[in-house]
């Protein structure tokens, strides 16, 4: 049958711990990859970036890490509060790719109180 | 500095009508970007603009195109509309081509009945 929407994976967190969002990409080209944060009714906000040549990259209360064995990206966010509550996309873009972003279907971050 | 604008934010219209949709991008960027974010399929890639020039095309039909003006702001316009074109249409802008750091704008909300 004909799909209504995008299935959101949603992580549940209780305010004060760390989360962190699991992205698996396909294209082995891709080498800059980015996290955005959307909130309801706004655009992309971007959280952090990363290229190839690195594994790790800190940011404030943000860490970004790439495996590239394994095609896969992941964002934890330290000491999560009620603000990060957002669906989160990971992005990648190949080199020569200019600045044509494939996201990810996104995941629901749910900050309990 | 003020952040990339898009009007109008929303908009109504009904099947086979056009519509054009404007972005400014941040002061100093030069290239913009155009998505489609649709429940269904998400966020996809419209179209690049660096001076002036259509750098990098998504898959979308010919009913979608766009432009960009010397002083780098962008309008994107849909003929022919179909109900399947509702959905929220994101600009995005950055400095220069090439895997920069894309900031997004609010958004335009269309609404095709």
């Amino acid at each position: 049958g004909e799909s209504v929407g995008l299935h959101l994976p949603t992580l549940s967190v209780q305010e004060g711990d760390n989360s962190i969002i699991n992205c698996a990409y396909s294209n082995s080209a891709s080498d800059y990859f980015i996290w955005y944060k959307q909130e309801s009714g706004k655009g992309p906000q971007f959280i952090i970036d990363i290229r190839s040549n690195m594994d790790k990259r800190q940011g404030q209360r943000v860490t970004v890490l790439l495996n590239k064995t394994v095609k896969h990206l992941s964002l934890q966010i330290a000491a999560t509060q009620p603000g990060d509550s957002a669906v989160y996309f990971c992005a990648e873009t190949p080199s020569g790719g200019g600045n044509k972003l494939t996201f990810g279907t996104g995941t629901q971050l749910k900050v309990e109180l | 500095k003020a952040g990339v604008t898009q009007t109008p934010r929303y908009l109504i219209k009904t099947r086979g009508q056009q519509v054009t949709l404007s972005c400014s991008p941040i002061s100093g960027h030069r290239s913009v970007s155009w998505y489609q974010q649709t429940p269904g399929q998400g966020l996809q890639f419209l179209f690049e603009y660096f001076s002036e020039t259509q750098r990098n095309k998504g898959n979308f039909p010919g009913r979608f195109s766009g432009r960009q003006f010397s002083n780098s702001r962008s309008e994107m316009n849909v003929s022919t509309l179909e109900l399947g074109d509702s959905a929220l249409y994101l600009c995005a802008s950055s400095v220069g081509q090439g895997q920069q750091t894309q900031y997004f704008g609010p958004g335009t909300r269309l609404l095709v009945l």
